[in-house]
């Protein structure tokens, strides 16, 4: 266990609705991070939070947004899904900033979204 | 522009036996390295992390090697288990404010009883 919680594990969603994934980083931790994984796309980076601010964007479309809370649980709203968007959504955390000044990155055991 | 790692390729070894897993890097200014096992059905899992002032690094049952002039990095698994089977990733970091960490595709690895 990473200590990375994220919910809920599946999501069955239609095609222009709108969710939210939750994840609560490990306790200690400052830095969470948002990954796609897609077959096609592989580990894909989207958005980085640190202490509640913003710090790094990725390959993240206009349509998803992010935000990390004064408990440093951190939230990705995807909206107007489309069937592309299928694919697991995973959050990772550090203490630091960075990946190599706040050391490793765990990893919770990710989000399936099904967009149907 | 950055790429990181294969095609996603198969390995398949005989319990017991040592499993190498190659990657290859493209952006000369990254100077740190993971590796990542990631069951299925499961997050991805740190194993083990190499710094480019380093070639070769030990971890349980695990090596990685870091060849900078050639832009290749490999994880080298000791007498593999069944357990171990999974998809393996590497993912790079070009330090400093750079907070990605770009992923290759990975390598999946089956161990045979």
């Amino acid at each position: 266990d990473s200590g990375v919680t994220q919910t809920p594990k599946h999501l069955i969603t239609a095609t222009g609705q709108r969710v939210t994934l939750r994840c609560s980083p490990r306790s200690g931790d400052l830095s969470v991070y948002w990954y796609q994984q897609s077959l096609d796309q592989g580990l894909q980076f989207l958005i980085q939070y640190y202490n509640g601010e913003e710090r790094a964007k990725g390959n993240i479309l206009e349509r998803f947004s992010a935000q990390q809370f004064p408990d440093l649980h951190s939230e990705l709203n995807l909206s107007s899904l489309e069937l592309g968007d299928s694919a697991l959504y995973f959050c990772a955390s550090s203490h630091g900033q960075g990946i190599q000044l706040g050391g490793k990155a765990f990893f919770g055991q990710g989000t399936r979204l099904t967009v149907v | 522009g950055e790429s990181v790692g294969l095609h996603l390729p198969t390995l398949s070894v005989q319990e017991g036996d040592n499993s190498i897993i190659n990657c290859a890097y493209s952006n000369s200014a990254s100077d740190y390295f993971i590796w990542y096992k990631q069951e299925s059905g499961k997050g991805p899992q740190f194993i083990i992390d190499i710094r480019s002032n380093m070639d070769k690094r030990q971890g349980q049952r695990v090596t990685v090697l870091l060849n900078k002039t050639v832009k290749h990095l490999s994880l080298q698994i000791a007498a593999t288990q069944p357990g171990d089977s999974a998809v393996y990733f590497c993912a790079e970091n070009s330090g400093g404010s750079n907070y990605k960490l770009t992923f290759g595709k990975g390598t999946l690895l089956t161990v045979n009883p």
